[in-house]
């Protein structure tokens, strides 16, 4: 089993739609948790974190972490053209000084 | 704040050459990490150094390696090219590495053509 897994898509989601993106991990000790975005060609760059079980909204975006069930989703309201992008999922598990990432989910928002 | 730094953004070597990639971190980070990126494979983790000392490292070979320096500036060395190291290599920076609450941002990276 994958440490960080992530659908890779492509999710292709109509403008103004919400796109929703989830990611899972293994290791239940995990303790922090980032979206970054990627375009094609360039690095991540940081759209989120979450410590604790919930919602965490920051604009357009909602970060949703349920560590019960080992699960972190990120939901982009009002999706724009230029969200299309690679959405990198990364934890830092328990134990550790290492960022683990997904592979990324492909999002297309269609025009 | 300035960002992560990385020079070259650009390199062309050929097979067998050695190549060195630099990365300053964000003023006050003191771990850096580097990452490679091809399209088929995604982020691989190479490794991570805090206070020039490497705390972890990737699944990659002996060819790879890398050093910090007291001002917590970084280079990774690739030796004996192989065509398959062509990638986007990502420096990466936080306070103290991963853990609670620590956040890692990225630099530009260097895209790299082994011919």
């Amino acid at each position: 089993q994958k440490e960080v897994e992530q659908n890779s898509g492509p999710l292709s989601v109509p403008e103004g739609a919400i796109a929703s993106l989830n990611c899972t991990y293994s290791d239940r000790g995990s303790q922090s948790f980032f979206w970054y975005r990627q375009y094609s060609g360039k690095s991540p760059e940081l759209i989120m974190f979450i410590y604790s079980n919930g919602d965490k909204e920051d604009g357009r975006f909602t970060a949703q972490l349920n560590k019960a069930s080992q699960y972190v989703s990120l939901l982009i309201r009002d999706s724009q053209p230029s969200d299309s992008a690679t959405y990198l999922c990364a934890v830092t598990p328990s134990g550790t000084y290492k960022y683990i990432f997904g592979t990324g989910t492909r999002l297309k928002v269609l025009a | 704040k300035a960002g992560v730094t990385q020079t070259p953004r650009y390199l062309i070597k050929t097979r067998g050459q050695q190549v060195t990639l630099s990365c300053s971190p964000i003023s006050g980070h003191r771990s850096v990490s580097w990452y490679q990126q091809t399209p088929g494979q995604g982020l691989q983790f190479l490794f991570e150094y805090f206070s020039e000392t490497q705390r972890n490292k990737g699944n990659f070979p002996g060819r790879f390696s890398g050093r910090q320096f007291s001002n917590s500036r970084s280079e990774m060395n690739v030796s004996t090219l192989e065509l398959g190291d062509s990638a986007l290599y990502l420096c990466a920076s936080s306070v103290k590495g991963g853990g609670h609450q620590e956040t890692q941002y990225f630099g530009p990276g260097t895209r790299l053509l082994v011919l």
